[in-house]
C-alpha cells in the first residue's frame, strides 16, 4: 500500500513564472484535499475534490491557482504568475469516504518564490 | 482569528521530561485530531477523539477531549529526542471532513 505521493519535492522559480505540482493519492481514495502551510503555521485548506468533480475552493485560492483532477485519480495544482506570498509547502492529502474518512498526507512540495 | 488555538507555540525540553500541550477553541466539534509533522514531511495522524470526556492513549502519549468538545490536550511522559516535531491539532469542519488546523506546537527534545 503505497501512501500519498507528490511531486515535486522542491521547487524554486523567479516571481511571475507559472508552476504545477502534482498528487497521486492513495489508490482506492475517492477525495482529494490541497492544502497549504506557510512557515509557523499549521495547514490552510485549499479545495478538494471527490473523484473528478471539484467540489469546495477556499476564499485562499486567487484566480492565480487552478486545480485539477481528470479522471478522479491523480490531481495537479497550477499557480499562474507566481508572487512571493505564494512560497509555502503545498499538502495533498487524500481519503475514501467508505473508510473512515481519514486523511493521509503527502510530503509535501515546498515552493519557493524569489 | 484562529479557530483552534494551542499553546504553548515552542517548547523546548530534556529528555526524561513530561509536557502537555493545549488545544482550545470556543466551537464545538464532532471529532478533533492530532497530528505529527517532521521537518519537510506532511502531517502524520496520531489519534482522532471523538467523545466528550474521551481519553486515548498511545505509549507514553495521552489525549484528551474536553467534555463539551471545545478543547484537548496531549500529554507526553518521559519525552525522547525522537518525539520532537511540530504538534498539530486539526478539527473535522463538517463540510466533507475538511480540516481546519490549529496554530501547532513546536517540541524540541534534546538529550
Amino acid at each position: 500500500d503505497t501512501g500519498v505521493s507528490q511531486d515535486p519535492r522542491h521547487k524554486i522559480t523567479k516571481r511571475g513564472q507559472n508552476v504545477t505540482f502534482r498528487c497521486d493519492p492513495i489508490s482506492e481514495h475517492n477525495r482529494l484535499y490541497w492544502y497549504r502551510q506557510t512557515l509557523g503555521q499549521g495547514p490552510e485548506f485549499l479545495t478538494y475534490f471527490q473523484n473528478e468533480a471539484q467540489l469546495e475552493k477556499s476564499r485562499l485560492l486567487s484566480d492565480r491557482f487552478s486545480a485539477e483532477r481528470p479522471k478522479g485519480s491523480f490531481s495537479t495544482l497550477e499557480i499562474q504568475r507566481t508572487e512571493q506570498g505564494d512560497s509555502a509547502m503545498y499538502l495533498c492529502a487524500s481519503s475514501s469516504t467508505v473508510l473512515q474518512e481519514t486523511q493521509y498526507f503527502g510530503p509535501g512540495t515546498r515552493l519557493l518564490v524569489l | 482569528t484562529q479557530l483552534l488555538e494551542q499553546s504553548p507555540q515552542f517548547l523546548s525540553i530534556q529528555e526524561g521530561e513530561n509536557l502537555t500541550v493545549y488545544c482550545n477553541s470556543s466551537s464545538v466539534f464532532s471529532s478533533l485530531q492530532w497530528y505529527r509533522q517532521e521537518p519537510g514531511e506532511g502531517p502524520v495522524l496520531l489519534v482522532t477523539v471523538v467523545t466528550g470526556g474521551e481519553v486515548k492513549k498511545l505509549k507514553r502519549l495521552t489525549f484528551q477531549f474536553g467534555d463539551a468538545r471545545k478543547d484537548s490536550s496531549l500529554h507526553i511522559t518521559a519525552a525522547q529526542p525522537g518525539d520532537t516535531g511540530l504538534y498539530l491539532c486539526a478539527a473535522d469542519t463538517g463540510t466533507a471532513s475538511k480540516l481546519t488546523f490549529g496554530t501547532g506546537t513546536r517540541l524540541q527534545v534534546t538529550l
